[in-house]
C-alpha cells in the first residue's frame, strides 16, 4: 500500500541555521508533491508544489528538492525563526486525481532563539 | 486571497445530537471543497469531496448517511454529523480548490472545527 514517511522525531534547531525535513514514500509515483505548515489546533497552510519533472523549487526562505528516483523530497528552511516552529506535512497526488492528496503524520520543528 | 473559514471553531453536544459545521471559500468561487478528519498524533483523513450542485462522494469506510455533506453554493459547503458518538470527536478540516487557469489546483485549508462529544 501507499506509504509515506516523515522524520518521526522532532528536530529542534537553533535560531539561524537551516532546518531540513525529509518525505520518502513507497509503493507511488506522485505527479506533484506539496508542502503544508500546520500549527496546533489549526488547519494546514499551503506553502509549496512541486512537480514531479521538477528538480527544485524556491519561495524566499523555502526550497524543496524532489527526486523521483529515491523517491524522496526535502524540505529546507534558511535562517530559521522561532516562528518557523510548526508541524510540516509532506502531501503527495498523482497526474490522475492531483486534488485527491495523501498525507504524511509530518515532522514537529522548534526553531530556539 | 484564498482565504477559507469554518464555523464554529470548537462545538461541544451530547451524545446522540447532530451538529453541522460551516465551510466558506470567502474571496474565491470553489466548485469543489474537501472534508477531512484529523485525529490527535494522526495524518489527515480524506472523508468525502463535496462539488457544488452535485452529490458528494464519500471515501471508502466513511458512511454517507451519518456524514451529511452539502455544497449548495460556489462558497458554501456543510457538514452535518448526525446521531454524534464520542468515537465522532476529532477536529474536522475542510478545504477548497482556488482553480487558476494554466495552474496546479491548490487546496486551501480552513482553521478547522474541534468536535467533542459527551
Amino acid at each position: 500500500s501507499q506509504k509515506i514517511e516523515q522524520n518521526s522525531e522532532a528536530l529542534n534547531i537553533q535560531e539561524g541555521k537551516t532546518a531540513t525535513l525529509t518525505c520518502n514514500y513507497t509503493n507511488y509515483s506522485p505527479a506533484y508533491l506539496q508542502w503544508y505548515r500546520q500549527d496546533p489546533g489549526r488547519g494546514p497552510v499551503f506553502l509549496l508544489l512541486i512537480r514531479e519533472n521538477e528538480k527544485e523549487k524556491r519561495k524566499e526562505r523555502l526550497k524543496v528538492t524532489f527526486d523521483t528516483t529515491l523517491k524522496q523530497s526535502l524540505f529546507h528552511i534558511t535562517a530559521s525563526q522561532p516562528a518557523d516552529s510548526a508541524t510540516y506535512l509532506c502531501a503527495l497526488s498523482n497526474a490522475g486525481n492531483n486534488r485527491k492528496l495523501i498525507w504524511g503524520l509530518g515532522t514537529s520543528l522548534a526553531v530556539n532563539p | 486571497g484564498a482565504v477559507v473559514s469554518q464555523h464554529p471553531s470548537w462545538v461541544i453536544c451530547k451524545s446522540g445530537t447532530s451538529v453541522k459545521i460551516e465551510c466558506r471559500s470567502l474571496d474565491f468561487q470553489a466548485t469543489t471543497m474537501f472534508w477531512y478528519r484529523q485525529f490527535p498524533k494522526q495524518s489527515l483523513m480524506l472523508m468525502a469531496t463535496s462539488n457544488e450542485g452535485s452529490k458528494a462522494t464519500y471515501e471508502q469506510g466513511v458512511e454517507k448517511d451519518k456524514f451529511l455533506i452539502n455544497h449548495a453554493s460556489l462558497t458554501l459547503s456543510t457538514l452535518t454529523v448526525t446521531s454524534a458518538h464520542p468515537e465522532d470527536s476529532s477536529f474536522y478540516i475542510c478545504s477548497a480548490i482556488w482553480y487558476r487557469a494554466g495552474e496546479t489546483d491548490t487546496q486551501y485549508f480552513g482553521p478547522g472545527t474541534r468536535l467533542t462529544v459527551l
